[in-house]
């Protein structure tokens, strides 16, 4: 069974750093790119990025209203996903999905982990 | 504002057949496949139709995606009460270079 389970939410200062987690079991991580997506309160989706899989390098992409600010990383021999949130601004405040992909869509999401990011 | 345009709200009686539409661009729906998503209130997505028209195993029949140019739809027949979710259409930007979402259609079960 394909399991995603998201941590490290929690609230942060406007201007402040986050890294959240995102633990994978059940199917070959390796094999897999994985996104993170987020959800504002009462809003709907929005794509934060993604990372490619070994055999694509590992390559990245940000959506514009993250890139240069957040960065994401993964460490297959731990079957880890990781979102580095630096800069953080109020309108950042949303749930965090990570969601595994073969590329043409995203077929399992986590459970999502809060960010709330205030004074 | 989303790139993929839905209707915000739809709705229908027990048994009936809805329709929920998403408008894109040459750069999204033209050029890739449509997916649509499942939201239950408090819970995370759930991939509901990929590749436009095809159904993850336990997913029910009476669900279907199709898509015709920079359009997309997703029909639900036999409509009952746990169909009641907000529904999104999602589809990759070449442009953009990363996923699209609309910005989700609630559908209410009256």
């Amino acid at each position: 069974e394909v399991q995603l389970v998201e941590s490290g939410g929690g609230l942060v200062q406007p201007g402040g750093s986050l890294r959240l987690s995102c633990a994978a079991s059940g199917f070959t991580f390796s094999d897999h790119y994985m996104d993170w997506v987020r959800q504002a309160p009462g809003k709907g989706l929005e794509w934060v990025g993604r990372t490619r899989s070994k055999a694509k390098r590992y390559t990245t992409e940000y959506a514009a209203s993250v890139k240069g600010r957040f960065i994401i990383s993964r460490d297959d021999s731990k079957n880890s996903l990781y979102l580095q949130m630096n800069s953080l601004k109020t309108e950042d405040t949303a749930v965090y999905y990570c969601a595994t992909s073969d590329g043409s869509f995203l077929d399992y999401w986590g459970q999502g982990t809060l960010v709330t990011v205030s004074s | 504002q989303s790139v993929l345009t839905q209707p915000p709200s739809a709705s229908g009686t027990p048994g009936q057949r809805v329709t929920i539409s998403c408008s894109g661009s040459s750069s999204n729906i033209k050029r890739n496949t449509v997916n649509w998503y499942q939201q239950l209130p408090g819970t995370a997505p759930k991939l509901l139709i990929y590749s436009n028209d095809q159904r993850p195993s336990g997913v029910p029949d009476r669900l279907s995606g199709s898509k015709s140019g920079t359009s997309a739809s997703l029909a639900i027949s036999g409509l009952q009460s746990e169909d009641e979710a907000d529904y999104y259409c999602a589809a990759w930007d070449d442009r953009l270079n990363g996923w699209v979402f609309g910005g989700g259609t609630k559908l209410t079960v009256l």
